[in-house]
């Protein structure tokens, strides 16, 4: 069964510290895995990633994929309170028929 | 727990039919539920909110008469989409929220919707 699980679950830091998320997938027919920030409607993307190795980057979020781990981290330094919000993973499989979600991880950033 | 699915997970159709997309809470009640379209690449658009019982409400631009949503019970929404035409080729996502924490909503796989 494909199953994707996001580690912590929910997380509190002070603004400028730096935080790893993480995200670990069994998926048959892994295609992708995508990063989302939800904060009050819909989630906004965030990263695709499909080769291992290959670090994304967009502003001091940045976000990379171990195919041999099975498993995906996304780092954001330099924390704000804007950064709070819930951050899901879900994994592209099946031949981008199905997404799989984790239960995503929340973050508060306290001033 | 907190499991959501999706019938069908593939939907091929030709233009002009309704196709029904089915989005079941397996473990849980959900007293709300969401429904997405997500483009490639793109964020997730929230197309509309359901409340069990109720109407639900939809974004602004979505055509209610189009995708027609009904939530009529705990465990299952459903949406519609009426007389499809290509351009509503997508790949529609549902998810589900027992209304404890409204921030928190669980997701279900997604239907690939294509129209011929």
């Amino acid at each position: 069964e494909d199953k994707v699980v996001q580690s912590p679950l929910s997380l509190v830091v002070h603004e400028g510290d730096t935080v790893t998320l993480n995200c670990s997938y069994e998926v048959t027919n892994f295609r992708s895995l995508l990063w989302y920030k939800q904060e009050k409607k819909a989630p906004t993307f965030l990263f695709m990633l499909t080769s291992s190795g290959i670090e994304k980057k967009s502003g001091r979020l940045s976000s990379i994929l171990d195919k041999k781990e099975l498993s995906s981290i996304l780092n954001i330094t330099a924390t704000q309170t804007g950064d709070s919000a819930i951050y899901l993973c879900a994994v592209d499989s099946n031949s981008g028929y199905a997404l799989n979600f984790g239960k995503g991880t929340s973050l508060l950033v306290t001033p | 727990g907190a499991v959501v699915s999706q019938h069908p997970s593939r939907v091929i159709c030709k233009s002009g039919t309704s196709v029904k997309i089915e989005c079941r809470s397996l473990d849980f009640q959900a007293t709300t539920m969401f429904w997405y379209r997500q483009f490639p690449k793109q964020s997730l658009m929230l197309m509309a909110t359901s409340n069990e019982g109720s109407k639900a409400t939809y974004e602004q631009g979505v055509e209610k008469d189009k995708f027609l949503i009904n939530h009529a019970s705990l465990t299952l929404s459903t949406l519609t989409v009426t007389s499809a035409h290509p351009e509503d080729s997508s790949f529609y996502i549902c998810s589900a929220s027992s209304g404890a924490r409204t921030d928190t909503q669980y997701f279900g796989p997604g239907t690939r919707l294509t129209v011929l």
